[in-house]
């Protein structure tokens, strides 16, 4: 069974750093890309970043590129998210998801990362 | 940046009833590689992760109920549920997977009439 359980969310201030975790079982993990997206409360979805199954290529929304880094660790069958310099804006559940190049057909229950002083 | 535009943003339909929602890119989203148009819907419940219905703009998700199809090309999609069940009241998103960021419309809330 595919099972992607995401950690690491939390109350932090304005400007403070938070890394998100996603642990993935049940599927060879270094088959496929991987993928963030988020959800502000009561908002609509929003891709931040992907990554490659080997970790070569990376893309991140304008939004977060520069302060967030997504990177994943093979061996471990996890996926990262690195969040450096958070803002308010950045307050939102943020759902790891397995990637093929048409959509995500498993995801995480998300983690909430709040952002407030 | 691609955008994606969904209507209606709200949409009350009763039970058994055909639902309908549009998505509309401001570019075409044809994947070079297959010709094929990279537009994904998804389906969302109350504090539940989205769940793919549909990709390629017209191939049901293994497990999706056949009440669900889409069609479209170019720039302009569609997502019908052909006769609506009392579990099908979610959000719907479209996305498009042609080029980064992935955008995602901003969503159509389907309730019961």
């Amino acid at each position: 069974e595919v099972q992607l359980v995401e950690s690491g969310g939390g109350l932090v201030q304005p400007g403070e750093s938070l890394r998100l975790s996603c642990a993935a079982s049940g599927f060879i993990f270094t088959d496929y890309w991987m993928t963030w997206v988020r959800q502000a409360p009561g908002k609509g979805l929003e891709w931040v970043a992907n990554i490659k199954e080997d970790g070569t290529m990376k893309k991140y929304v304008d939004s977060v590129n520069g302060r967030f880094t997504i990177s994943r660790d093979n061996a471990k069958n996890s996926l990262y998210l690195q969040m450096n310099s958070l803002r308010a804006e950045d307050t939102a559940v943020y759902y790891c998801a397995r990637t093929y190049e048409y959509g995500y057909d498993y995801w995480g229950q998300g983690t909430l990362v709040t952002v407030s002083s | 940046d691609i955008v994606l535009t969904q209507s209606p943003d709200s949409l009350a339909v009763s039970l058994g009833e055909r639902a309908t929602i549009n998505c509309k890119s401001s570019q075409s989203i044809i994947y070079s590689s297959n010709n094929k148009n990279n537009l994904g819907w998804y389906q969302q419940k109350p504090g539940q992760p989205p769940k793919l219905l549909i990709y390629w703009a017209s191939t049901r998700e293994s497990g999706v109920p056949d009440r669900f199809s889409g069609s479209g090309s170019g720039t302009d999609f569609t997502l019908t549920i052909s006769s609506l069940q009392a579990e099908d009241v979610a959000v719907y998103y479209c996305q498009q997977c042609h080029s980064t960021p992935y955008t995602f419309g901003q969503g159509t809330k389907l309730e019961i009439k």
